[in-house]
């Protein structure tokens, strides 16, 4: 499989409940974001790791917990979530190298829907 | 504060003539530019770039225009065609923190027969 593949396509969730999202990427990149994508809103970059360490953190409440165990995995850890965390969650990859052009390279997307 | 801005949410365009997406931005630090292009259940994905010391950059039908000293940019598709129905975000980033795009919230091409 190549690109950037993200599971679950789709979740549904409580407000109590805990779930990940998961993101790979079989580019040999060596940073991953997440993004959040809200109707009418522009996309958010939630956190980006470069070469499995963060480098960013953009404000993002401690309800969302990130991780990145290796340069192909990123997963976004998800707890006590509201209902306005519903949203359109992508990652995305990118070469970060100054060798290569800087386009970030993104999944499919999870959607998510707090209840 | 919306650092880049995408003040048409929708066009529609028949196909054959040209489709122009607009972007603004306010940041003077910006000088790289991005379209990205977005089918339904997608990621979205890159399309054209260009940097700050260009005024235009071509690849095919599509062509990013850079205006620095009205801080605007523009997509020109021609011809368009039905396949270029999508949304199209444009984005930026300031060249010492390459890690972060700033991206607009889109603009919805329609491409008719």
């Amino acid at each position: 499989e190549t690109g950037v593949t993200q599971t679950p396509r789709h979740l549904v969730m409580g407000m109590t409940n805990k779930k990940s999202l998961k993101c790979e990427q079989h580019l040999g990149h060596n940073a991953m974001y997440w993004y959040k994508q809200s109707a009418k809103k522009p996309l958010e970059l939630m956190f980006v790791y470069s070469l499995e360490e963060r480098v960013e953190n953009n404000s993002v409440p401690s309800r969302f917990s990130p991780e990145c165990p290796n340069s192909s995995h990123l997963f976004l850890h998800l707890h006590t979530l509201q209902p306005e965390d519903s949203a359109l969650y992508l990652c995305a990859s990118s070469p970060a190298s100054p060798l290569e052009p800087d386009t970030q390279y993104f999944g499919p997307g999870t959607r998510l829907t707090v209840l | 504060d919306q650092q880049v801005k995408q003040n048409s949410p929708s066009l529609s365009v028949q196909e054959g003539r040209i489709s122009i997406l607009n972007c603004d931005y306010t940041n003077s630090m910006f000088d790289y530019f991005l379209w990205y292009k977005k089918y339904p259940a997608e990621g979205p994905t890159f399309l054209i770039s260009i940097s700050s010391i260009k005024d235009k950059n071509e690849d095919g039908r599509f062509t990013v225009f850079l205006n620095k000293s009205a801080k605007h940019l523009s997509l020109h598709i021609v011809p368009s065609q039905p396949g270029d129905s999508a949304v199209y975000f444009c984005a930026a980033r300031v060249s010492y923190n390459t890690d972060k795009l700033i991206f607009g919230t889109g603009t919805r091409l329609q491409v008719f027969p």
